[in-house]
C-alpha cells in the first residue's frame, strides 16, 4: 500500500479482555516498529522487527504483551487480560532499514473500560 | 538513558510570523539523530526535519530549520512564514547511531492564529 495501514482505528474493550492490533507496513520495509503514546504524552518504543524476528523488546511494558511479525510483512500486537492503564493511541512504523526515515501509520486508540 | 525535553507546552503565532519551539536532550553518544516530527488531529507523525549529529550544518527544509547546539544538547526548530496548516502537536525525538529505537520528547502544541 502507499503508507502503514493500521487496523482497527479505534477499539474499545473491557477490562480483562484480549486485543489484538494489526499494522500494514509499506511493501518492502523490512523494520517495523511499535510505540505507545497515553495521553498528553509522546510516544513510547515498544518493540522492533528485523525482519520476522523482534530484534528489540525491551519496551513492552509486561508478560501481557507480545507482538508478532511471522512473514515478515503484517505484524500484530497482542495484549492480554487488558487493564484500563493500557488505554492509549498504539502507533506502528516501518523503514526500509534501522537507519532509515520511519513512516508512521494514524495509530490505532485502544479505549479499555 | 537519553532523555528528551520540551519545555514549552504549547506555543501560539500568528499566521506569517516565526515561531521557535525548544528542545533539549541527554546523552552520552556520540552518534545519535535527532528529529522534529508533526503530529496532527489524524494522529499520523510525520517528519519534519532530521539532523545527523556529526553534521555541524544546521538542517534546513524550506520554511523549517533547527538550530543545533551540541555542546548545549538543545535542538530548537524554526518555523518561518507560519501558515494555519502548521498547527499541530510537535514532538522532538532522539536516536543513537547504533539503535533502532527513537526517544521522544513530551511535545509542544502549536497554535497559529489569524
Amino acid at each position: 500500500g502507499a503508507g502503514v495501514s493500521q487496523t482497527p482505528s479505534n477499539k474499545v474493550t473491557e477490562k480483562g479482555k484480549y486485543v489484538e492490533l494489526r499494522c500494514d507496513p509499506i511493501s518492502g520495509h523490512t523494520a517495523l516498529y511499535w510505540y505507545r503514546q497515553s495521553l498528553g504524552q509522546g510516544p513510547e518504543f515498544l518493540i522492533y522487527f528485523q525482519g520476522t524476528g523482534a530484534a528489540d523488546d525491551s519496551g513492552l511494558p509486561n508478560d501481557r504483551f507480545f507482538a508478532v511479525r511471522p512473514e515478515g510483512s503484517v505484524s500484530t500486537l497482542k495484549i492480554q487480560r487488558t487493564e484500563r492503564g493500557d488505554s492509549a493511541v498504539y502507533l506502528c512504523a516501518s523503514s526500509y532499514g534501522q537507519g532509515a526515515e520511519a513512516f508512521f501509520g494514524q495509530g490505532t486508540r485502544l479505549t479499555v473500560v | 538513558a537519553q532523555t528528551v525535553t520540551q519545555s514549552q507546552p504549547e506555543m501560539s503565532v500568528q499566521e506569517a510570523e516565526t515561531v521557535t519551539l525548544s528542545c533539549t536532550y541527554d546523552t552520552s553518544e556520540s552518534d545519535y539523530y535527532l528529529f522534529w516530527y508533526k503530529q496532527p488531529p489524524s494522529r499520523q507523525m510525520i517528519l519534519v526535519i532530521r539532523q545527523e549529529a556529526y553534521k555541524q550544518q544546521n538542517a534546513t527544509e524550506n520554511r523549517f530549520s533547527v538550530n543545533f547546539q551540541k555542546a548545549a544538547k538543545s535542538f530548537s526548530l524554526k518555523i518561518s512564514d507560519s501558515q494555519l496548516g502548521d498547527a499541530a502537536m510537535y514532538f522532538c525525538a532522539y536516536k543513537p547511531g547504533t539503535a533502532s529505537k527513537l526517544t521522544f520528547g513530551t511535545g509542544t502544541r502549536l497554535q497559529v492564529t489569524l
